[in-house]
């Protein structure tokens, strides 16, 4: 079983739709939860993270973290076609010195 | 802008040479992170810089790599007689004294013919 887990997609929503993004993870222990936008060709750039259970939201972004069920969920509104990309997850766990464990990312599409 | 900036952007090399990649992070970073991507999937945990010291590897990382980050500042890696499996993506990313997001430079795009 891999660290982190995505659906690799690709996902594909209108333009004003919400795109939801998932991602499940293996170790109870992890403790901080990332997300990454990557378009093509380039690095990855933050999005948001997210520490607590529950949800945390930061514009049309909305990251849903449960650990009990050992999921993270991003949430996009109003999705524009500017968000086209790859959304990568990622994990850090508790008994690391910080590196983060990527989810092999879901490409989303937005067509207008 | 992230403040690391890595160098060069693009290299491509035959089989059997090496490279030296370099990441320059702002004064701030005390922690440094390398990762390769390889297409399709996410990026892949190389090693890890706090200040000067390294303090976790990767097995990943054969003994065709190396990795050093003198007086804590800037950090090269190292990839000896190259292999077409070596063809990926390496970034840099770094974190800022007390902070806990990692911040991605743009890359390095390593081709191996």
């Amino acid at each position: 079983q891999k660290e982190v887990e995505q659906n690799s997609g690709p996902l594909s929503v209108p333009e004003g739709a919400i795109a939801s993004l998932n991602c499940t993870y293996s170790d109870r222990g992890s403790q901080s939860f990332f997300w990454y936008r990557q378009y093509s060709g380039k690095s990855p750039e933050l999005i948001m993270f997210i520490y607590s259970n529950g949800d945390k939201e930061d514009g049309r972004f909305t990251a849903q973290l449960n650990k009990a069920s050992q999921y993270v969920s991003l949430l996009i509104r109003d999705s524009q076609p500017s968000d086209s990309a790859t959304y990568l997850c990622a994990v850090k766990r508790g008994s690391t010195l910080g590196r983060l464990y990527f989810g092999r990312g879901t490409q989303l599409t937005v067509w207008p | 802008d992230t403040g690391v900036s890595q160098n060069p952007r693009h290299k491509i090399t035959k089989r059997g040479q090496n490279v030296t990649f370099r990441c320059d992070p702002i004064s701030e970073h005390n922690r440094l992170y390398w990762y390769r991507q390889t297409l399709g999937q996410g990026p892949e945990f190389l090693t890890y810089f706090q200040n000067e010291a390294q303090l976790e590897k990767s097995r990943l990382l054969s003994d065709r790599f190396s990795a050093e980050r003198p007086k804590g500042s800037f950090s090269t890696l190292e990839i000896q007689r190259t292999e077409q499996g070596d063809s990926a993506m390496y970034l840099c990313a770094a974190i800022v004294v007390g902070g806990e997001t990692q911040y991605f430079g743009p890359g390095t795009r390593l081709l191996v013919l």
